[in-house]
């Protein structure tokens, strides 16, 4: 069965300072990884998605991702927080060979201080 | 196309009702998934359908819980007899098949239903 972690519930970081969000995955076969942000009272957002090209993606405003298939990961990382940065993000897999569904992590809150 | 639409936006009923949620996917995608999700939580996996057949039922979606896609277009998720603990923000998301090169799910602003 597919699953997601991500090894954080909060992550607190200055202003200008990097962003390291962590997920790490389950899935037997090659799956599609993503990483949606979700803003308080806003809808879900895709930040970045990989889909077997590149191993390192890059994303909307400044988000990348790198996939690692030998640690089953795909953190997400930032060189310089914003503040409108704060948000909750959501890690995500899906696999056609589990039925496509997709798979949500339980998220991490990311707190940005001035 | 202006996304996924759902409606509607806020619901506040007793307990012992039953509600009634539509969505309106992306016009071209023919999945559409249903989710729900708790304060605090990431999103859960309830269903979904390609066209108009629902392929998969997670065992959250108990007997109380019903979605249909009638024609493979919109879709309604409808919940007999709530109960408190169906208060939550019900999302729908919609999707090309895996394997279509830009596959990724469009989520649309959800349902926030409140039991009393």
């Amino acid at each position: 069965a597919q699953s997601v972690t991500q090894l954080d519930s909060h992550v607190s970081v200055s202003e200008g300072t990097p962003v390291l969000l962590r997920c790490n995955y389950s899935s037997s076969y090659s799956p599609s990884l993503f990483w949606y942000v979700q803003h308080p009272n806003k809808g879900l957002q895709l930040l970045l998605k990989y889909t077997s090209a590149a191993t390192l993606v890059k994303g909307i405003n400044g988000f990348e991702a790198e996939f690692k298939k030998s640690e089953t990961s795909f953190h997400l990382t930032k060189p310089s927080a914003h503040m409108s940065d704060a948000a909750e993000y959501f890690c995500v897999v899906s696999d056609e060979n589990y039925g496509q569904n997709f798979v949500f992590g339980p998220g991490t809150r990311l707190s940005v201080l001035p | 196309d202006t996304g996924v639409s759902q409606d509607p936006r806020h619901k506040i009923t007793k307990r012992g009702q039953n509600v009634t949620f539509r969505c309106d996917p992306i016009s071209e995608h023919n999945r559409l998934y249903w989710y729900r999700q708790t304060l605090g939580q990431g999103p859960e996996f309830l269903t979904y359908f390609q066209n108009e057949a629902q392929l998969e039922k997670s065992r959250l979606l108990s007997d109380r819980f019903s979605a249909e896609r009638p024609k493979g277009s919109f879709s309604t998720l409808e919940i007999q007899r709530t109960e408190q603990g169906d208060s939550a923000m019900y999302l729908c998301a919609s999707s090309l098949p895996l394997g279509y090169p830009n596959t990724e799910a469009f989520f649309g602003q959800g349902t926030r239903l409140t039991v009393v």
